[in-house]
């Protein structure tokens, strides 16, 4: 259940713009997910999150996308801002209340 | 509402020394907190889940005798790295469930860094 990951993928986008960030889960089973956003020395934030039986959901400027066929996340974020550089994990929950969490990708919004 | 707090923020030991680590629910219970590490560039790996009044309940991989962890109440968490080696330092960061609730939303803490020297 552990993530394992030498280096963090990477996302560069224009400040204005949308950003996509993918995250692959393991086990079919999984039924409950969510994104977390963590800044630099910081603890995760949650930023939305989604349950097996939807397909989508929306925030506010985010949308998390769920193809359990391919059992693939999306994050979308409208109109990225500076402030949305971090690193973002999607974390699945397989059973009982523990998450695990993915490997994680690091945004950069360019001003 | 709902913040976690964990002490200290940054600790550097000498190796073979041991560091304890608090995690804290400042405005609400929690019968449940997990404890994850994170190395540099890498992503949270959980290392066990801490029930108030039992015992922890270790991912496959984890020193138990190493990383002990008591949950005495239901606001605090201790992990605390026993005989530290400098491979220990790392992230540490905890996160609790608030009791009753059933969404499994987890409040993360801020994170502790230690280096082991």
């Amino acid at each position: 259940g552990e993530s394992v990951g030498l280096h963090l993928p990477t996302l560069s986008v224009q400040e204005g713009d949308n950003s996509i960030i993918n995250c692959a889960y393991s086990n079919s089973a999984s039924d409950y997910f969510i994104w977390y956003k963590q800044e630099s020395g910081k603890g995760p934030q949650f930023i939305i999150d989604i349950r097996s039986n939807m397909d989508k959901r929306q925030g506010q400027r985010v949308t998390v996308l769920l193809n359990k066929t391919v059992k693939h996340l999306s994050l979308q974020i409208a109109a990225t801002q500076p402030g949305d550089s971090a690193v973002y994990f999607c974390a699945e929950n397989i059973a009982g209340n523990q998450f695990y969490f993915g490997t994680g990708t690091s945004l950069t919004v360019i001003p | 509402g709902a913040v976690v707090s964990q002490h200290p923020s940054w600790v550097i030991c000498k190796s073979g020394t041991s560091v304890k680590i608090e995690c804290r629910s400042l405005d609400f219970q929690a019968t449940t907190m997990f404890w994850y590490r994170q190395f540099p560039k890498q992503s949270l790996m959980l290392m066990a889940t801490s029930n108030e009044g039992s015992k922890a309940t270790y991912e496959q991989g984890v020193e138990k005798d190493k990383f002990l962890i008591n949950h005495a109440s239901l606001t605090l968490s201790t992990l605390t790295v026993t005989s530290a080696h400098p491979e220990d330092s790392s992230f540490y960061i905890c996160s609790a469930i608030m009791t009753g609730d059933l969404s499994y939303e987890q409040y993360f803490g801020p994170g502790t860094r230690l280096t082991v020297t």
